[in-house]
Order: structure tokens, then C-alpha cells, then sequence
């Protein structure tokens, strides 16, 4: 069965702090690996990776996609209180039409 | 503008009843999907759908029912059969399934 684990699940920092954050998967026939930023309501869209695109950057977020370890992680450095977010990790696997999404990462930046 | 709208924003419902969440796109994508999301929790996958008149079963499909005759429209119909409803309910669209999917701002559903 397809299967996408995010570690941690919630994470508290403080302002300044450089967080990482992790997406391991099991999914036949990768496809691609996704990450969203939810604050209140709808997902906002972060990053796509896949086997011709490894690694993503956009200010103080990247992410690198490990095709070996199954896994992708997600850094954010120098974080703001507007980082604070669920952090979701998706993969795209087969030609299912469709996202496993993980559990998603609460984190939390403090002042 | 492009988008999704989802409506309506707020739902409450009485036990027993059916109730239908609205979801419209202009975005011309084939693709679409609704979620659930429990408090701390990522999104099960309820219904999607990858084409016109053609849907599949999520993970989570028991008590839940969807239509698909427009592009544009997506609606999910929660039955009296779902035994939890209360919940957060996104649904999303992508131009093929597999890609970038981009979200409605979601309904909260409370059961009283």
C-alpha cells in the first residue's frame, strides 16, 4: 500500500531558527514529490520535485529530493512567526490520477 | 479570475440529513478532488474525479457520494450513512491527476 510519513509531527522554534523538516514515502512508480504550506484554510503550493528536478529553492525555503532514501526534506532557515503553518508533504506515484498526502508538520515559530 | 470557489463557507447540519458542499472551478482543469482534514491531521482523499462523467472511491469514501457533469463543477453530497462528518472539507483541481493540485478555501462541516 501507498504510504507517505512526515516526521516530526509538530515542531515549536524560535524566531531565527533554522528547522527541517522531513517526508519519507513508499509509492509505486514515483512520479513526484510535492510540498504545500497550509496556514488557516486552503494549502498553498511550495515545491514539486521530481527525478529531473532533485532540488527546489525560493528564499528561505528549499527542499532536495533523496530518490535513493525515499525521501524528501524541507528547510526553512532564519524562520519568521508567519512560517508557523502545517507543513504538508504529497507524492504522485503510479499513474493513479492522484496525491497521498502525509500527516503533515505543525510548526510553530515563537518571538 | 482563475480559481476555486468552494461554498458555502460554514455548514451545520442535524443528524440525519443530507447535505451537498459546493465546488467550481474556471481554471479548465480535468482533474478534481475532494478531502477530508481532521484537527492535526493531513487530508484523506474522499472522491476524485479525471474526467467529465467519471469519478473513483478514495481512501475514504463510505456515507459520501459525488456527481460529475460539468467540468467546472464537483459537488459532494455528505449522505446521513457518514457516521463522523464533522469535519474541515477541501477540494481541489489539476490539470491531469498526478500534478500540482490547487485548493478551494474549504467548508467546515459541523453535525449538531
Amino acid at each position: 500500500e501507498d504510504k507517505v510519513v512526515q516526521s516530526p509531527l509538530s515542531l515549536v522554534v524560535h524566531e531565527g531558527d533554522t528547522v527541517t523538516l522531513n517526508c519519507s514515502y513508499e509509492v509505486t512508480n514515483f512520479r513526484s514529490l510535492l510540498w504545500y504550506k497550509q496556514e488557516k484554510k486552503a494549502p498553498t503550493f511550495l515545491f514539486m520535485l521530481t527525478s529531473s528536478g532533485i532540488e527546489k529553492k525560493s528564499g528561505r525555503l528549499s527542499s532536495i529530493l533523496d530518490k535513493k532514501e525515499l525521501s524528501s526534506i524541507l528547510n526553512i532557515t532564519a524562520t519568521q512567526t508567519g512560517d508557523s503553518a502545517i507543513y504538508l508533504c504529497a507524492v504522485a506515484g503510479s499513474n493513479t490520477g492522484k496525491l497521498i498526502f502525509g500527516q503533515g508538520t505543525t510548526l510553530q515559530v515563537k518571538p | 479570475d482563475g480559481g476555486i470557489t468552494q461554498s458555502p463557507k460554514y455548514l451545520f447540519r442535524k443528524e440525519g440529513q443530507n447535505v451537498t458542499l459546493s465546488c467550481e472551478q474556471n481554471l479548465n482543469h480535468d482533474a478534481m478532488y475532494w478531502y477530508r482534514q481532521d484537527p492535526g491531521q493531513g487530508l484523506r482523499l474522499i472522491y476524485y474525479s479525471q474526467i467529465v462523467n467519471d469519478f473513483q472511491k478514495g481512501d475514504i469514501a463510505e456515507g459520501y457520494s459525488v456527481s460529475r457533469e460539468k467540468k467546472e463543477s464537483f459537488p459532494l453530497t455528505v449522505t446521513s450513512a457518514q457516521k463522523n462528518p464533522t469535519a474541515f472539507y477541501l477540494c481541489a483541481s489539476s490539470i491531469d491527476g498526478g500534478n500540482e493540485q490547487f485548493f478551494g478555501p474549504g467548508t467546515r462541516l459541523t453535525v449538531l
